[in-house]
Parts: C-alpha cells; structure tokens; sequence
C-alpha cells in the first residue's frame, strides 16, 4: 500500500523567510508520481508539480524549489523568502503507475504555512 | 469557465435524505476523480472514471455511495440516506490521462461543502 507523510503539521514563519515542508512516501512500485498541491483559505487545490520516479533532478521555479531523493524516498518543497500569499495548506501526494491505470491520489495530511508579515 | 466546476458550492441537508453532487470536468478531459476532504481523515480517494472503461470505485465508504459519468463528460455524486459522518466538503478533478501513459496533473475544483444536520 502506499502512504504520504507530512510530518509537519504547521509551520509559521516571518515573510522573507525560507522555508522547508517535508514529504516523505512508501510504495512498492518502481514507477510512481510525486505532486505537490496548494490549498489557500478560497480552498481550491491549485497543482504545483509533478515528478515521476525516474527523474531525480531538482526543480526550481521562482521561488520555489523540489528536492526528490528516492534513497531517502523524500520530495521536499522549499519556499525562499516567503510572502504573505504563500499561506495555505500544502499536501504532497503520490500516484502509482499500475497495469489497471487508476491514477487516484494518495494525499498526505497536508501542512499549513503561515507567513506572518 | 476553463476550470473543473462544481455544483452547488454548499448544501446543507437533514440526516436521511439523499444529496446529488455535479462536477463538470474540462473539456476534453477523459479522466475523473472523485475526493472527499474532512476534518478526520485528510483528502480521500472515492471513485475514479476513466474514459469508458468500467470505474475504480474502490475508494466509496458505503454502499450508500454511488456516481455516474454521462457521455464521458459530466459526473453525478450521490449519497442516499446521508449521515453526519459524511459532512466534509467533496472534490472533483479531471486530468488529461490516458491508460498506459504518464500521470498528467489533476486539476480540482472549488468543492462541494455538504453539511448533514
């Protein structure tokens, strides 16, 4: 079975701050995707990123930064010098490849940022 | 819109009756995920569609549970004879993924808030 841990439940912060949220997965499958997803307080999921299991280079976009590294089966999401806006619940997930094609997510329990001004 | 749209935003119902949830993917979409995201236990998995093939309902809590997806475009949620376990607000996504190819990003919709009374 596969399984999605955030460990941090929340996380408050000082703007211009930077930031780490930490996921950590199980699965036994060899191919597998990994998404990042953001939740601000309007509450719709809004998809950051997706990595599948075959690509271990780190992502950069803005601000924002991924480090996957299937040694320690870790998908880590930094936010450099945060901003108010960047508060929201952040969940990690992850699909499996498998021969029956469901593709639904496993979502972890997501942790909440606060960016205090 | 181009989003996922979801309807009605909030419903508010008596225990024991039967609720109806729509979500209506993007266009050109062939894939559908149902979710439902609570207080308890995180964002679950409920039902998946996928172009004709027969759905993943692997994830439905009861047999009070059902969905339908007409001509491969709309879905309907129902839940007959409503508890007050299944206040929680239900999520609908669609993606681009096709049996056999890379997981394509879900994108969610702004969610249904049912509250049982």
């Amino acid at each position: 079975a596969q399984k999605v841990t955030q460990a941090q439940t929340e996380i408050s912060v000082v703007e211009k701050e930077d930031v780490t949220l930490d996921c950590v997965y199980e699965t036994r499958d060899t191919t597998y995707y990994l998404f990042w997803y953001k939740q601000p307080p309007s509450g719709e999921l809004v998809f950051l990123i997706r990595r599948n299991s075959f690509d271990e280079q780190n992502e950069i976009s803005g601000r924002y930064s991924w480090n996957f590294q299937k040694s320690t089966s870790s998908f880590n999401f930094t936010i450099t010098a945060s901003q108010v806006v960047d508060s929201a619940v952040y969940f990690c997930a992850l699909s499996e490849a498998r021969d029956t094609g469901r593709r639904a997510l496993t979502f972890g329990s997501g942790t909440r940022l606060q960016v205090q001004p | 819109g181009a989003g996922v749209s979801q309807s009605p935003s909030n419903k508010v119902t008596e225990k024991g009756k039967d609720v109806e949830l729509r979500c209506d993917p993007i266009s050109g979409h062939t894939a559908l995920y149902w979710y439902r995201q609570s207080l308890g236990q995180g964002l679950e998995f409920l039902i998946y569609f996928q172009g004709n093939s027969a759905p993943d309902k692997s994830g439905l809590p009861s047999d009070r549970f059902s969905a339908e997806r007409t001509g491969g475009s709309v879905s309907t949620l129902t839940i007959q004879r409503t508890q007050q376990e299944d206040s929680a607000v239900y999520l609908c996504a669609s993606s681009l993924n096709r049996p056999g190819g890379f997981d394509q990003p879900q994108h969610f919709g702004d969610g249904t808030r049912l509250s049982i009374l």
